[in-house]
């Protein structure tokens, strides 16, 4: 089993809906961060969190640390959302590395 | 300072061979990683330095995989007698202690 797991692995949607993109894992973890990697490679850092809430215009990133579970909201979604979504975590262990879930591809239809 | 650059970012090699890439994280960066990631996959930890010294390295890397940060600021990252198995982007980041990190555009290997 996975470190971390996302859901759903592909998600298409409707321009203008609110999309949810979760990740749980199953270790103890000091930070989560979600990731966007649009095609070609190219990864940039959303956010970092360890607990509560973050928001970034209209992406929106929660953590409940007890459960072990993070989501991503995206609001009034755009065909420029359209990529790769990673939730990444840092170990407690004092591993410096991020462990990486598989990444949920989201397609945003106009 | 534009980011965490790679270079190349595309390298077609055939199997045997030997490659070296590059990375050039941000300058006052002191963290450096290595990741590999696969068609379809989230990347996968490679090795990490602070500064000159690697402190971790993945089970991941063979003995036919090599990293190094001689200066503490860019990396080399070769691999010798590549094989197909080794077709993979792979990707550097950057960070400060305790800071996000920041990847760059990646080397996109194919090994034929």
């Amino acid at each position: 089993k996975n470190e971390v797991e996302q859901s759903p692995q592909n998600l298409t949607a409707q321009e203008g809906e609110f999309i949810t993109i979760n990740c749980s894992y199953s270790v103890g973890i000091s930070a989560l961060h979600w990731l966007q990697q649009h095609p070609g490679g190219g990864i940039v850092s959303l956010f970092m969190l360890s607990s509560g809430k973050k928001k970034h215009g209209r992406l929106i990133a929660t953590i409940n640390i007890q459960e072990k579970h993070s989501s991503l909201h995206i609001t009034a979604s755009h065909p420029r959302d359209s990529a790769v979504y990673i939730c990444a975590v840092l170990m407690d262990t004092g591993r410096r590395a991020l462990t990486f879930g598989s990444g949920t591809r989201l397609q945003v239809q106009p | 300072d534009t980011g965490v650059s790679q270079d190349p970012r595309h390298k077609i090699t055939k199997r045997g061979q030997n490659v070296t890439f590059r990375c050039d994280p941000i300058s006052e960066h002191n963290r450096l990683y290595w990741y590999r990631q696969t068609l379809g996959q989230g990347p996968e930890f490679l090795t990490y330095f602070q500064n000159e010294a690697q402190l971790e390295k993945s089970r991941l890397l063979s003995d036919r995989f090599s990293a190094e940060r001689p200066k503490g600021s860019f990396s080399t990252l070769e691999i010798q007698r590549t094989e197909q198995g080794d077709s993979a982007m792979y990707l550097c980041a950057s960070s400060l202690v305790g800071t996000e990190q920041f990847f760059g555009p990646g080397t996109r290997l194919t090994v034929l």
